[in-house]
């Protein structure tokens, strides 16, 4: 079956410094990969997604490629700030009996310090 | 971006009694919709899948005469946690499918049952 593997956390940062948050997949076919951003108390917001391999999703300053060799799907940001403090979701969604039936990684924390 | 809302956002109710939660897409139509359960810290977990017009299918565990789903209309479909006790007690969250297969959460149900 599908399963999407996410590096354990928490992923404790300072203010500007670069982020890597390391995702790697299992799945039939060719499914979309997805990153999502859950800030306390809120459900999850999409932040960017790829659909095809060698696709690079980006938004706010994140980016993710999709490796279709590596089956990994790494988020990473340049600089980041206290406000990206949250828990980020690996996630793809694939072809599963006519239906696309999505599925999870366990989530990263990541806490930005000032 | 599409909006995905849920109501209520927290409920407090007894041990026995029954709550109904619903998730409404709010500026497009999801034929898919999708209930998840989250536990402190943890991932995801998928119920079930809403389909409009049809019986839902729920995941391997869950109990679908416990978790009651309804999917009356492409905006709306309703959670309803029958004989609600202590383990059940949660943060439920709805997502809704685009046509496109983009998924889009729901803020999230806090349940406490007392």
């Amino acid at each position: 079956g599908n399963s999407v593997t996410q590096m354990e956390g928490p992923v404790t940062l300072s203010e500007e410094a670069f982020l890597t948050i390391n995702c790697t997949y299992t799945a039939t076919g060719y499914p979309s990969l997805f990153w999502y951003v859950q800030y306390p108390g809120e459900g999850l917001q999409l932040l960017l997604k790829a659909t095809k391999a060698d696709d690079k999703g980006s938004n706010k300053g994140f980016e993710a490629t999709y490796r279709k060799e590596t089956t990994s799907f790494h988020l990473e940001k340049g600089s980041v700030q206290v406000s990206d403090s949250a828990v980020y979701f690996c996630a793809l969604s694939s072809q599963s009996g006519g239906s696309y039936i999505p599925t999870f990684g366990r989530g990263t924390s990541l806490i930005v310090h000032p | 971006g599409a909006v995905v809302s849920q109501h209520p956002s927290w409920v407090i109710c007894k041990s026995g009694t029954s709550v109904k939660i619903e998730c409404r897409s709010l500026d497009f139509q999801a034929t898919t919709m999708f209930w998840y359960r989250q536990f402190p810290k943890q991932s995801l977990m998928l119920m079930a899948t809403s389909n409009e017009g049809s019986k839902a299918t729920y995941e391997q565990g869950v109990e679908k005469d416990k978790f009651l789903i309804n999917h009356a209309s492409l905006t709306l479909s309703t959670l309803t946690v029958t004989s609600a006790h202590p383990e059940d007690s949660s943060f439920y969250i709805c997502s809704a499918r685009t046509s496109g297969y983009e998924q889009y959460f729901g803020p999230g149900t806090r349940l406490t049952v007392t």
